[in-house]
Order: structure tokens, then C-alpha cells, then sequence
């Protein structure tokens, strides 16, 4: 089994609808992270959390609010999702006790029509 | 935040040549790691190197902090190698890691 989940891994919806990307880690790391990628592109970060109770936004946040449920999980919610919000999404993780090494869950293709 | 530049874009590679891909940085990075995307999507880390070099079977990575660069070397690729390669960096200390738009490679048989 992965280390970091992610589900759905694939999900299409329609413009207005509400989506959740859910996110859940064994390997016992405090932070975690949504990142998205687009076609042809790098990844950029949306949110990260360093534990429960400590959550920031990052680069692209707009359009995007995300919970930490426990240590263990971190979803992410587009609360009215539109087509150029169609992306790969990538769950993260790491451990501030650690050399700060980044693992990634296998991705959440979302369409958007 | 931090610019990461790669280059080249695309690589086309015989089956068991070498190659060097290049990543580039604009400031002083205090994390900085290579990834491989393969065909399918999954993100794999190669190497965490902030500086110094490091080995792992075929691939080496060498990180030139004070000149802002790192290179990632294949040696005698495999069709297995294909995919995107990315650099990632983070100047702040809590991973927030810019990544670049990383270097294509296809290895043929």
C-alpha cells in the first residue's frame, strides 16, 4: 500500500460543482501539502499545514480551501470548481525531523467541463 | 518566491548514452531536490541536495550552492528513464518547494 493516498484518483465534474481531494499518510509526517500541476508545467503549492492547528497558503491558493482532519489527513475543497481548474493534483508529505525530503501521493486527475 | 530554471527542455537519448540535465536557482536555497515523473504521472524523489553530491545507482546529483546550480546525471540510460525530470527548490526552510518546468527525456531503444 502507498504511503500517501490520494482520492479519487480521477474525478470529472461540472462547472459550479464541489469537490473534495482527499489525502491520507502512514508514514507519521507532521506537514503535508497540496500542490497542482498543469499540462507541460512544474508543480505549484496551494496549501500546506504543519500540523493540525497551523495552516498556510501558498502560491495559488485562490479558489481553493483545504482542512486538516488529523495528522493523517489533509483534504482539499473546491467549493465551486471552474474549468481552468482542471489540473493533476498532488498530495505531499514531510517530516520537520527529517532532512526535509518531500513525498508525493500518486495524484488526483481533475476535469472540469 | 525563488526561480528554478532547467534546461535542456527535451532530451532524446540512445538507449545506454549519458546525459547531464542542469537546474539553475536565483537566490541561496536551503532544500533542493530532484524528482522523476514518469510516464504515468507518480512522483518519485531521487535525491534530496541542498549541496554536495550524491550517488544512487546510475543517477548522481551535484548540488554548487554558492554558484546556485545542480546537475543530475543518467548514466547508460534505459527506456525505464523516460519521463520528466524536475528540480525543486526552497529558500524559507518549510519545503515550500518552487519547482522548475523540468526536462523531458526519452530514451529510445
Amino acid at each position: 500500500d502507498a504511503d500517501v493516498t490520494q482520492t479519487p484518483r480521477n474525478r470529472i465534474t461540472k462547472t459550479g460543482k464541489r469537490i473534495m481531494l482527499e489525502c491520507s499518510q502512514t508514514k507519521g509526517h507532521d506537514r503535508m501539502y497540496w500542490y497542482r500541476q498543469d499540462p507541460g508545467l512544474g508543480l505549484q503549492l496551494i496549501y500546506y499545514s504543519f500540523d493540525v492547528k497551523d495552516i498556510n497558503k501558498g502560491e495559488i491558493s485562490d479558489g481553493y480551501s483545504v482542512s486538516r482532519q488529523a495528522q493523517a489527513k489533509f483534504s482539499l475543497s473546491l467549493e465551486s470548481a471552474i474549468p481552468n481548474q482542471t489540473a493533476l493534483y498532488f498530495c505531499a508529505t514531510s517530516d520537520r525531523k527529517s532532512a526535509g525530503e518531500l513525498f508525493f501521493g500518486e495524484g488526483s486527475r481533475l476535469t472540469v467541463l | 518566491g525563488i526561480q528554478v530554471e532547467q534546461s535542456p527542455p527535451d532530451l532524446i537519448l540512445q538507449e545506454g548514452a549519458n546525459s547531464t540535465l542542469r537546474c539553475n536557482f536565483s537566490d541561496s536555497v536551503n532544500n533542493l531536490q530532484w524528482f522523476h515523473q514518469n510516464p504515468w504521472g507518480q512522483l518519485i524523489n531521487l535525491f534530496y541536495i541542498p549541496s554536495g553530491t550524491k550517488q544512487n545507482g546510475r543517477l548522481s546529483a551535484t548540488t554548487v550552492a554558492t554558484e546556485r546550480y545542480s546537475l543530475l546525471y543518467i548514466s547508460s540510460s534505459q527506456t525505464t528513464d523516460s519521463g520528466v525530470y524536475f528540480c525543486a527548490a526552497d529558500q524559507t526552510g518549510a519545503n515550500n518547494l518552487f519547482f522548475g518546468t523540468g526536462t523531458r527525456l526519452t530514451v529510445i531503444p
